[in-house]
């Protein structure tokens, strides 16, 4: 049983650069969301996703894309990467709002 | 929007002690109250949730209160283990599981 896998693990990106976090989740899930994780920040939303086709914005949503055309994938796309977009990233998958959240491994990035 | 405040930001405890860490949250709409422990180099995990009809639950070693009126909840860990030793995160939410979480506490559990 999977859960909720994210590739790559480790990224570096140079400024400018674009790329996409993959995000996909075997448990049926409706509810999808990004997480970026800062020292000292905790846990910030970033978008999520109620249903296929169905996206909405987070806390901080600036600079990042998503799309949901599948229930099981959940991309996260980086348009022009920032030094400030250096952070751990996290996918996180839900049955149904206020149920527990599954969390993939996480995401490393660093842009130089 | 939500605002969660975790606290303490460190807690070091000795083997077999009581460890408790607080939060409170802003808006009295949210409703559940789910608890996240993250060890080195992985994803969060959930380790107890609360729901706001309930004002304490408990699994084994581990309890959780809510005081709505105040608006803050609490985790306690008893006997600890230093397999405890972790990051928690508290969490608080009112529908779509939009969690907005705390900043977190490090817990180190000595032998």
């Amino acid at each position: 049983n999977a859960g909720v896998t994210q590739t790559p693990k480790f990224q570096v990106l140079k400024t400018g650069q674009s790329m996409t976090l993959q995000c996909a989740q075997d448990m049926n899930h409706e509810y999808m969301s990004w997480y970026r994780q800062d020292p000292g920040m905790g846990l910030r939303l970033i978008h999520y996703s109620v249903g296929a086709g169905i996206t909405d914005q987070g806390e901080v949503p600036n600079g990042y894309n998503v799309s949901r055309s599948t229930t099981e994938d959940f991309p996260l796309r980086l348009l022009s990467a920032a030094p400030s977009q250096t952070s751990v990233y996290f996918c996180a998958s839900s049955r149904q709002a206020n149920t527990e959240a599954f969390f993939g491994q996480g995401t490393r990035l660093t842009v130089v | 929007g939500e605002n969660v405040e975790q606290h303490p930001s460190t807690l070091s405890v000795q083997e077999g002690d009581s460890a408790v860490i607080k939060c409170t949250y802003s808006d009295s709409a949210s409703n559940y109250f789910p608890w996240y422990k993250q060890e080195l180099g992985k994803g969060p995990q959930l380790i107890i949730d609360i729901r706001s009809n309930v004002g304490e639950k408990k699994d084994q070693r581990i309890a959780v209160t809510l005081n709505k009126t105040a608006k803050h909840f609490s985790l306690h860990i008893t006997e600890t283990q230093p397999e405890d030793s972790a990051v928690y995160f508290c969490a608080a939410s009112k529908g779509y599981s939009t969690l907005t979480f705390g900043k977190g506490t490090m817990l180190l559990v000595s032998p």
